[in-house]
């Protein structure tokens, strides 16, 4: 099945900074990854997604980009504010398959 | 903006009792599904419910759980006999319809099993 990587799991940033998070996957046939923020006692949300026929995806201060050949994806964060402190989750679908398989998740903090 | 909801938020149980975690998906969506997150760890996939039958299963969704729709409105997962390892917080999504990816997460109930 598929395995999803993510790196770092903490992550803390002086406010303003950027911030990225990298994800790695197995299956070749994986074709939809999302990313979701979770805040604390609160469910996952997603912010952003992309497909395996899109490059880099982007939606205001967050962007995904995605590397088939290399089969990684990372989400990068601009001008981080508080509010943007929660654990963050990659995922990854195989074809056909909605059902994604989650990274360990990253715990960001950015400091104001 | 319609959401996913769940209830309880929090459920303390005795190992061996019957748990049973109630979800109301958002109105006209289609896809239901549970998921679990052991403190610290992945969120991990248990079942998705289409069309008032199980769609796919996890090896963790063993002859322990069971999932049904019992009014049209209500997604509940039981837990027959619970177990220590069942602590956890538990998620149900949804999603629109077989043309998008996107699920749409509740807030989760927390399981303490003691």
């Amino acid at each position: 099945g598929e395995n999803v990587e993510q790196h770092p799991s903490t992550l803390s940033v002086q406010e303003g900074d950027s911030a990225v998070i990298k994800c790695t996957y197995s299956d070749s046939a994986s074709n939809y990854f999302p990313w979701y923020k979770q805040e604390l006692g609160k469910g996952p949300q997603l912010i952003i997604d992309i497909r395996s026929n899109v490059g880099e995806k982007k939606d205001q201060r967050i962007a995904v980009t995605l590397n088939k050949t290399a089969k990684h994806f990372s989400l990068h964060i601009t001008e981080t504010q508080p509010e943007d402190s929660a654990v963050y989750f990659c995922a990854a679908s195989l074809g056909g398959s909605y059902i994604p398989t989650f990274g360990r998740g990253t715990s960001l903090i950015v400091h104001p | 903006e319609p959401e996913v909801t769940q209830t309880p938020s929090h459920q303390v149980t005795q190992m061996g009792q019957e748990v049973i975690l109630r979800c109301v998906p958002i109105s006209n969506h289609l896809y239901f599904y549970w998921y679990r997150q052991i403190l610290g760890q992945k969120v991990e996939f248990l079942v998705s419910f289409y069309n008032n039958e199980i769609s796919e299963k996890s090896e963790i969704f063993d002859d322990q759980f069971s999932v049904e729709r019992p009014d049209g409105s209500n997604f509940t997962l039981k837990i027959r006999s619970t177990k220590l390892e069942d602590s956890a917080m538990y998620f149900c999504a949804d999603r629109t319809d077989s043309y998008t990816d996107t699920q749409y997460f509740g807030p989760g109930t927390r399981l303490t099993v003691l």
